[in-house]
């Protein structure tokens, strides 16, 4: 089983729309989270950084850790076709490094 | 200005030549990692540093060396390149307090 499995997509949305994100991951151990946002041929940007559970918030997009289903999700609020991109969800190891899913494709329409 | 540059952005070579990679950080941030992107795999680690002249295997190290004699700079050299490490490799870096990794633009290595 892998460490963190994400649906590739791709995802398509109309502009507007409230886009959800997810990844699951394995290791009920883990506690860090993170989001990046990948445009096509640059490098991974950190989008959020969660601790434990719960939901943080930064403008548009809401990040959200349930640690009891080992589920992480990234929500995007009136979503832009700025925002198409591949989004990639990691979470902090047993060795403090990072796992990476294999991102979800998001196309936004106008 | 500020931040992770690696160069070169593009390479073609032919298999069984050597080639390096550079990777350059201005924030004196004491890690740095060296990943693979492939299509299927995601990003993977192939080797990082935790400080000058300490260095540590990843995931997927083979065929691959590294070196860190000053902190800013973290080159990965193929030695002998083949067809199978075509892909694009992104350098990051973060600092020993946190686990936010920053990336560079990535290189896109052909091998023919």
């Amino acid at each position: 089983q892998k460490e963190v499995e994400q649906d590739p997509g791709p995802l398509s949305v109309p502009e507007g729309a409230i886009v959800s994100l997810n990844c699951t991951y394995s290791n009920s151990a883990f506690q860090y989270f993170m989001w990046y946002r990948q445009y096509s041929r640059k490098g991974p940007e950190l989008l959020m950084y969660t601790y434990s559970s719960g939901n943080k918030e930064d403008g548009r997009f809401t990040a959200q850790v349930d640690k009891s289903s080992k589920y992480i999700s990234l929500f995007i609020r009136d979503s832009q076709p700025s925002d198409s991109a591949t989004y990639l969800c990691a979470i902090v190891n047993a060795g403090n490094m990072l796992t990476f899913g294999g991102g979800t494709r998001l196309m936004v329409k106008p | 200005d500020a931040g992770i540059t690696q160069s070169p952005r593009y390479k073609i070579t032919e298999t069984g030549r050597q080639v390096t990679l550079m990777c350059h950080q201005t924030w004196s941030h004491s890690y740095m990692f060296w990943y693979r992107q492939d299509l299927g795999h995601g990003l993977r680690l192939i080797y990082y540093s935790a400080a000058a002249d300490i260095t540590d295997k990843g995931e997927v190290p083979d065929g691959y060396v590294v070196s860190r004699s000053k902190t800013e700079n973290f080159p990965l050299t193929l030695e002998s390149a083949t067809r199978s490490q075509t892909s694009v490799y992104f350098c990051a870096s973060r600092t020993g307090g946190s686990y936010e990794q920053y990336f560079g633009p990535g290189t896109r290595l052909t091998v023919t």
